[in-house]
C-alpha cells in the first residue's frame, strides 16, 4: 500500500456542527502532516505529527484540534467552523526528514 | 518576500511542444521537491532533488544548488500533463516542512 487515504473527500457543514477528517497511510511513515489550501494558492501547512506527537502547530485557531491515535491514523476535528475555512484540507506522510513525501487526495470542506 | 518563486505563473503550449518551468529560492535548503495537481484534485510528488538531475518518462528535473535553481521540463507534452505544477523546498535544519511555491498552471492544447 503506496497511498495517502483521506475521507471524506467532499463535506459540507454548517457552522454549529462538529465533523472530523481522517487520514490513513499503512507506508510506516513516522510523519504526518496537514495542509490547508485555498483556490489558486499554495498549501499552506497546519501541523505536524512526528512519531505520533504533535510537533509543529503553525498557529491554527482552535476550531482545528488535530489528533493521531496511532502511526498510521491522522484526524483532523472541526467545530464551529467559519465560511473562511472552506478550502481543501490535504493529508501528508513521509518517512522522515531526509526523504519525500506522499500526499492523499484530499478533503473538499465547504462550511456554510 | 515569498522564499520559493515559480516561473511562468501560467503557461499554453502546443501538443508535443517542449516545455520549462523555473524556480528560485532564496533560503538554504536540504532538498527541492516538483508536485503536479490536477484540477480539484491532490498532489502527486514528482521529483525530490538536492543535487544534479533526475528523469522520469517524459519529465526531467534539475538542480543547481550554487544559483540557487531548479527546472522542471517535460517533453513532447500532452493534454494530459495540463495541470499546476509546484515547486517546493526543505529548509536543511531539523524542519519537517515544506516551503511552497505558487505554482505553474500549465495548459497542453491538443
Amino acid at each position: 500500500d503506496t497511498e495517502v487515504t483521506q475521507t471524506p473527500k467532499h463535506l459540507v457543514m454548517g457552522m454549529t456542527n462538529k465533523k472530523s477528517l481522517k487520514c490513513e497511510q499503512h507506508m510506516g511513515h513516522r510523519a504526518m502532516y496537514w495542509y490547508k489550501q485555498k483556490a489558486k494558492k499554495p498549501p499552506e501547512l497546519m501541523f505536524v505529527y512526528s512519531y505520533e506527537k504533535l510537533s509543529i502547530n503553525e498557529s491554527v485557531p482552535s476550531r482545528f484540534s488535530p489528533e493521531c491515535p496511532n502511526s498510521s491514523l491522522l484526524n483532523l476535528h472541526l467545530h464551529a467552523l467559519q465560511p473562511e475555512d472552506s478550502a481543501l484540507y490535504l493529508c501528508a506522510s513521509s518517512p522522515g526528514t531526509a526523504y519525500g513525501y506522499t500526499f492523499g487526495s484530499g478533503t473538499r470542506l465547504t462550511v456554510v | 518576500k515569498n522564499e520559493v518563486e515559480q516561473s511562468p505563473q501560467n503557461l499554453t503550449a502546443q501538443e508535443g511542444e517542449f516545455i520549462t518551468i523555473n524556480c528560485s529560492y532564496s533560503v538554504g535548503i536540504s532538498a527541492l521537491h516538483w508536485l503536479q495537481q490536477h484540477p480539484g484534485g491532490g498532489i502527486v510528488s514528482l521529483f525530490m532533488l538536492s543535487s544534479g538531475k533526475k528523469k522520469h518518462g517524459r519529465l526531467i528535473a534539475t538542480i543547481n544548488i550554487q544559483e540557487k535553481h531548479s527546472s522542471l521540463h517535460i517533453t513532447a507534452s500532452h493534454p494530459r500533463d495540463s495541470a499546476v505544477y509546484i515547486c517546493a523546498v526543505r529548509a536543511p535544519t531539523g524542519a519537517n516542512n515544506l516551503f511552497f511555491g505558487t505554482g505553474t498552471r500549465l495548459t497542453v492544447i491538443p
